[in-house]
């Protein structure tokens, strides 16, 4: 079956630090894979999305991600995070079967200054 | 330009009740999506439309959620004899096409059942 798992519910950063936040996806083949953002009674924006080629894919506000195959992962990335960064943030998997997108349960970013 | 547009952004309904909860796509878009997010989750998917027609319907938890898209562009869930679990935040996402095209959500309607 396919599934998105984000191992960590929660992350706690200081601002300037570099933050990596971890996505490991369950699929039978290379899927399209991509990271949302929810801020506070928010819609989900998009950040950066995969679908081929160069598997470290650049995104808005600075993150990047890098998709491993032998892995199954798509970890997101940032050099230096901003306060402003401080939100949910969603791994998604799809379309798979019927135009389904699949998402993991969100990690959470808090950013201390 | 503009997004899409969900509303009301928050509904308070009694038990039993029934209740519809609308979405405006992005004009153009012909990929409709209805999500719903409870507390603490990621959005779980409910139903796609293509067009006017439902294209997967398969994650409608059961016969009491039903949603339409009569002209390929608004599109309405309705939920009936709603109950305490129906409550979360229901979302909606337009796409360009389906398969290449990220989604674009709007903020969400937050349904409360009392």
């Amino acid at each position: 079956a396919q599934s998105v798992t984000q191992p960590d519910i929660h992350i706690t950063v200081s601002e300037g630090a570099s933050l990596e936040l971890r996505c490991n996806y369950s699929y039978g083949a290379t899927p399209y894979l991509f990271w949302y953002v929810q801020s506070p009674g928010q819609g989900l924006q998009l950040l950066l999305k995969y679908f081929s080629g160069d598997t470290l894919v650049q995104g808005i506000k600075g993150f990047e991600a890098e998709f491993k195959r032998s892995q199954s992962s798509f970890n997101l990335r940032k050099p230096s995070v901003h306060w402003s960064d401080a939100a949910e943030y969603f791994c998604a998997v799809g379309p798979l079967t019927g135009n389904q997108f699949y998402f993991g349960t969100g990690t959470s970013l808090t950013v201390i200054p | 330009g503009a997004g899409v547009s969900q509303t009301p952004s928050n509904k308070v309904t009694e038990k039993g009740k029934y209740v519809e909860l609308r979405c405006d796509p992005i004009s153009g878009h012909t990929a409709l999506y209805w999500y719903r997010q409870s507390l603490g989750q990621g959005p779980e998917f409910l139903i796609y439309f293509q067009g006017t027609g439902a294209a997967d319907d398969s994650g409608l938890p059961n016969d009491r959620f039903f949603a339409v898209r009569p002209e390929g562009s608004v599109s309405t869930l309705k939920i009936q004899r709603t109950e305490r679990g129906d409550s979360a935040v229901y979302l909606c996402a337009s796409s360009l096409d389906s398969y290449n095209s990220p989604l674009h959500f709007g903020n969400g309607t937050r349904l409360t059942v009392t």
